[in-house]
């Protein structure tokens, strides 16, 4: 079966402006996350979607950041305005089951960011 | 190639060697933990589940435990190879206010030497 696809697979900006980032899940799982990874640490959930209704979003800096998945499958995760500090790698993720503590997530290649 | 990290604590293993990748995790309730495999440019990609009711599991090449008193997890690889080179995390599966979320380790970088 296809993986998890993300686009693009590198963006750079500059400081104040805005970037989004797509994910397409894998068919059929309601599941979808988005995580950020900076340099040299493990990956962080920003946000967790079931099917198109938003689980967890305790993590994503609403100030500037903001995801959607209308239609329950892709989803776009938006930055603005990005700051030098949002430089990192995007993963999306998704799995096919919620709400049971063994969900084996699958995630894409991610996007890389950089701000200067 | 892109590296994953320039800061990560790394292990160093002559290929054929068995390696030993240790994590420390938080929270005492977590009762499933993953580890993961990240190659450069890559996602990370599952290699082995244990929960919390186990002290041991064992998959192809890999062996997972679990020291739950002093909340310590260990992975071994047999026999290393050149395609192990990766950083590996682990993960614990915590529930969070409405479901459960993944909280990753800051991860190791292995280097296997030909």
């Amino acid at each position: 079966e296809a993986g998890v696809a993300q686009s693009p697979r590198y963006k750079i900006i500059e400081k104040r402006q805005s970037v989004a980032f797509w994910c397409n899940p894998i068919s059929g799982h309601a599941t979808l996350y988005w995580y950020q990874q900076i340099l040299g640490q493990g990956p962080k959930l920003l946000i967790q979607f079931q099917n198109n209704g938003v689980v967890d979003d305790s993590q994503l800096p609403k100030d500037r950041f903001s995801a959607e998945r209308l239609k329950g499958v892709d989803s776009t995760l938006k930055i603005q305005p990005a700051k030098l500090e949002d430089s990192a790698v995007y993963l999306c993720a998704s799995s096919s089951r919620w709400g049971s503590m063994y969900n084996e997530q699958f995630f894409g290649p991610g996007t890389r960011l950089t701000v200067l | 190639g892109e590296s994953v990290g320039l800061h990560l604590p790394t292990l160093s293993v002559q290929e054929g060697d068995n390696s030993i990748i240790n994590c420390a995790y938080s929270n005492s309730a977590s009762d499933y933990f993953i580890w993961y495999k990240q190659e450069s440019g890559k996602g990370p990609q599952f290699i082995i589940d244990i929960r919390s009711n186990m002290d041991k599991r064992q998959g192809q090449r890999v062996t997972v435990l679990l020291n739950k008193t002093v909340k310590h997890l260990s992975l071994q690889i047999a026999a290393t190879q050149p395609g192990d080179s990766a950083v590996y995390f682990c993960a614990e599966n915590t529930r969070g206010e409405s479901s459960y979320k993944l909280i990753f380790g800051s991860g190791t970088r292995l280097l296997v030497r030909p």
